[in-house]
């Protein structure tokens, strides 16, 4: 499959704090998405997008199919936020929702 | 509202068991159904697809097989477990049309011994 590239790999925010994550990919994708995995396993879908900018409380994304990213913007961290987040892509043309996934980025959020 | 549904929660098999997953979706008809597979504290491989009953395609080959036979329920099964069965393994549905979103099930933990 398509190489996708999660920075970093993990991250320390305290409560309150803001920062972001990023994914990079080899070739034009069609759309990516973006999932929290909690402490049990459970993967939750945050964001779709084809192209621009999505927001949604205190989580926004982004996909720049050109640049070749997108990226998860979290503001005002939460404990509950603490989890992996995976983006995930589809190039263009597959039919079969083949997604390739990044390695994730472990996010442990701090009181 | 759609739901998706995984059983079990969790498995403790010996090497060279048998295994059967399950997987029902209720609320949606015709929906593309995929099973993943996650190492621990690894990242997530798409295993299978299916489109509609009694069509599987398979992306990895695991030693694994998926059957679809009905339209709500998709199976993951092997007769023969090996160590590296081991890890998470989630079902998840995309609808039919706009099949770029995926909605993932609880996900079922197995642990090979």
């Amino acid at each position: 499959g398509m190489p996708v590239e999660q920075n970093p790999p993990a991250l320390s925010l305290y409560e309150g704090a803001e920062s972001g994550l990023r994914c990079n990919f080899s070739t034009t994708m069609k759309g990516v998405q973006w999932f929290q995995q909690n402490h049990r396993g459970r993967l939750i879908t945050l964001f779709y997008l084809a192209q621009g900018t999505k927001e949604n409380g205190r989580l926004k994304s982004t996909f720049n199919s050109k640049e070749r990213y997108s990226t998860l913007h979290i503001k005002d961290a939460q404990l509950e936020d603490s989890g992996t987040y995976f983006c995930a892509v589809e190039n263009t043309g597959a039919n079969t929702g083949k997604l390739t996934f990044g390695h994730g980025t472990i996010l442990r959020v701090h009181p | 509202a759609q739901t998706i549904h995984q059983w079990p929660v969790a498995e403790i098999k010996a090497v060279g068991s048998p295994l059967s997953l399950g997987c029902t979706i209720k609320g949606k008809s015709s929906p593309n159904l995929y099973w993943y597979w996650q190492a621990t504290g690894g990242t997530l491989q798409q295993l299978f697809y299916s489109i509609t009953v009694g069509q599987v395609e398979s992306v990895v080959q695991l030693n694994l097989s998926a059957s679809r036979p009905k339209d709500d329920q998709f199976i993951l099964s092997t007769e023969k477990l090996l160590l590296s069965h081991s890890g998470f393994y989630l079902c998840a549905w995309s609808p039919q049309i706009s099949n770029e979103r995926l909605f993932f099930g609880h996900g079922t933990k197995l642990s090979v011994l």
